[in-house]
């Protein structure tokens, strides 16, 4: 069985400092990691994608994660919030290889101050 | 990429009516999904919409309650029956485009039953 837990429902950083937003995954094969974005009355938006390649994955608007087989982890960061990065983020654990049955986390919600 | 066009975007329905959702994609895709986002709640996968034949539904859903068709790869219909508030939430189209590594999503319809 496949599950992900975001450690954090909110998580409120101030513009200009880093992001980490933390995600752990259960699966019983490799596993293909995503994270999702989605912004107040607006659709989902992949942010980046882990499929067995690098393990260091880069993705849109300066985010990143990195994938650790041995923590279970993949957690996203960026080095300086936007005001525009708030947002609900969604880590999600699918199949090898493919999109079936995608495992969505609780999410979590990111305020930006000034 | 993939522009999915979900109708309607939103409704306000009667309790024990139904409600058909549709999902149209502007390229060829492999497979089709819809998830349910409850208020405040992540995304929860409701089956698998299966070109010519009966979708594959996920535990706690049934398809008396939530009939789906999909008769050709880039179109499908799910319908919410003999709705009640509980069923009020974002219901989402998802697609995986042929020769795509990702998964798209639509708007979403936005159901709110009174």
């Amino acid at each position: 069985a496949q599950s992900v837990t975001q450690l954090d429902s909110h998580v409120s950083v101030s513009e200009g400092t880093p992001v980490l937003l933390r995600c752990n995954y259960s699966s019983s094969y490799s596993p293909s990691l995503f994270w999702y974005v989605q912004h107040p009355n607006k659709g989902l938006q992949l942010l980046l994608k882990y499929t067995s390649a690098a393990t260091l994955v880069k993705g849109i608007n300066g985010f990143e994660a990195e994938f650790k087989k041995s923590e279970t982890s993949f957690h996203l960061t960026k080095p300086s919030a936007h005001m525009s990065d708030a947002a609900e983020y969604f880590c999600v654990v699918g199949s090898p290889g493919g999109y079936n049955k995608l495992i969505f986390g609780a999410g979590t919600r990111l305020a930006v101050h000034p | 990429s993939a522009v999915i066009s979900q109708k309607p975007s939103r409704d306000i329905c009667q309790r024990g009516t139904s409600l058909t959702i549709q999902c149209q994609v502007d390229s060829q895709v492999t497979m089709m999904f819809w998830y349910r986002q409850q208020p405040g709640q992540s995304l929860t996968l409701i089956a698998t919409a299966n070109q010519g034949s009966e979708a594959t539904y996920e535990s706690g859903f049934v398809i008396d309650k939530f009939p789906i068709s999909r008769p050709n790869l880039t179109f499908s219909t799910l319908t919410v029956s003999n709705m009640s508030p509980e069923d009020s939430s974002i219901y989402l189209c998802s697609v995986v485009v042929t020769a795509s590594t990702e998964a798209f999503f639509g708007q979403g319809t936005r159901l709110t039953v009174v």
